[in-house]
C-alpha cells in the first residue's frame, strides 16, 4: 500500500536551515503525473502548502516562500527533501508530503498523506 | 494570490444534514478538493473533482459547486464525522502546481 513518512529536526534555531525528507513507499516515481508535495500546519491553525516535484522533477513553489524552499528527489531512495532557509519562530508547524495521484492529478489533489512531523523554531 | 473562505464552525445533530461551504474566485475556474481532519491526525482526501470520492469513503459525502462557492454536504452524520474540514483547489497562478487551501471549517456532531 502507499505511505509516505516524514523525517528531520524536531527543534532548529531561528536562522537555521531546515531540513526534511519524505520516504516513500507502495509506488515509484515512473509515471510523470505522480508527484509529491510539502504542505504544513502551525498549531491551531490552517493548511499551507509548500513545494511540490513532479516524477520528471519539474518543480513548483508557492510563490510567498519560494526563495527560501527547495525541493528534490532521489528516485532510487524513493525520497523527497525539503529544504527552508532562514527558518523564523512563524515556520513552528507540522511538516507534511503527501502524493499526488494519477487519478487526482488533474485537480491538484493529494490522495495519501504521511503522519506529518512537528518541527519546533525556537533559539 | 487566491483565497478561499470558510465558516469557522459548523454544527449538525446526529443523523441530520450538513452543507459546509468554501467561497473563493478561483472555484470560478478550478473544482474544490475536501479533506477531514480529525484532531493529531493527517487530513483525508474525501472528495475530489465534480463530485468524485476516493476508495473507503462513505457516499455521505458529496459535493458540489455553483459559481464561486463550493459545497461540501454530509448527509445522514455521523459521531465519527466530527472533524475539521479543509478545501482547497488551484490558485490562478502560472506555476505547474499552485494549491491554496481554505481555514478549515471544525464541525461538531451534537
Amino acid at each position: 500500500q502507499v505511505t509516505l513518512k516524514e523525517s528531520g529536526p524536531v527543534l532548529v534555531k531561528p536562522t537555521e536551515t531546515l531540513t526534511l525528507t519524505c520516504t516513500v513507499s507502495g509506488f515509484s516515481f515512473s509515471n510523470v503525473r505522480l508527484g509529491v508535495s510539502w504542505i504544513r500546519q502551525p498549531p491551531g491553525k490552517a493548511l499551507e502548502w509548500l513545494a511540490h516535484i513532479f516524477s520528471n522533477d519539474e518543480k513548483s513553489y508557492s510563490t510567498s516562500l519560494e526563495s527560501r524552499l527547495t525541493i528534490s528527489k532521489d528516485t532510487s531512495k524513493s525520497q523527497v527533501v525539503l529544504t527552508m532557509t532562514n527558518m523564523d519562530p512563524l515556520d513552528t508547524a507540522t511538516y507534511y508530503c503527501a502524493r499526488m495521484g494519477l487519478e487526482t492529478y488533474d485537480y491538484d489533489a493529494f490522495d495519501f498523506w504521511g503522519q506529518g512531523t512537528m518541527v519546533t523554531v525556537s533559539s | 494570490s487566491s483565497e478561499l473562505t470558510q465558516d469557522p464552525a459548523v454544527s449538525v445533530a446526529l443523523g441530520q444534514t450538513v452543507r459546509i461551504t468554501c467561497q473563493g474566485d478561483s472555484l470560478r475556474t478550478y473544482y474544490a478538493t475536501w479533506y477531514q481532519q480529525k484532531p493529531r491526525q493527517a487530513p483525508v482526501l474525501v472528495i475530489y473533482g465534480k463530485n468524485n470520492r476516493p476508495s473507503g469513503i462513505p457516499d455521505r459525502f458529496s459535493g458540489s459547486s455553483s459559481g464561486n462557492t463550493a459545497s461540501l454536504t454530509i448527509t445522514r452524520a455521523q459521531a465519527e464525522d466530527e472533524a475539521d474540514y479543509y478545501c482547497s483547489s488551484r490558485d490562478s497562478g502560472g506555476t505547474l502546481v499552485d494549491v491554496i487551501f481554505g481555514g478549515g471549517t471544525k464541525l461538531t456532531v451534537l
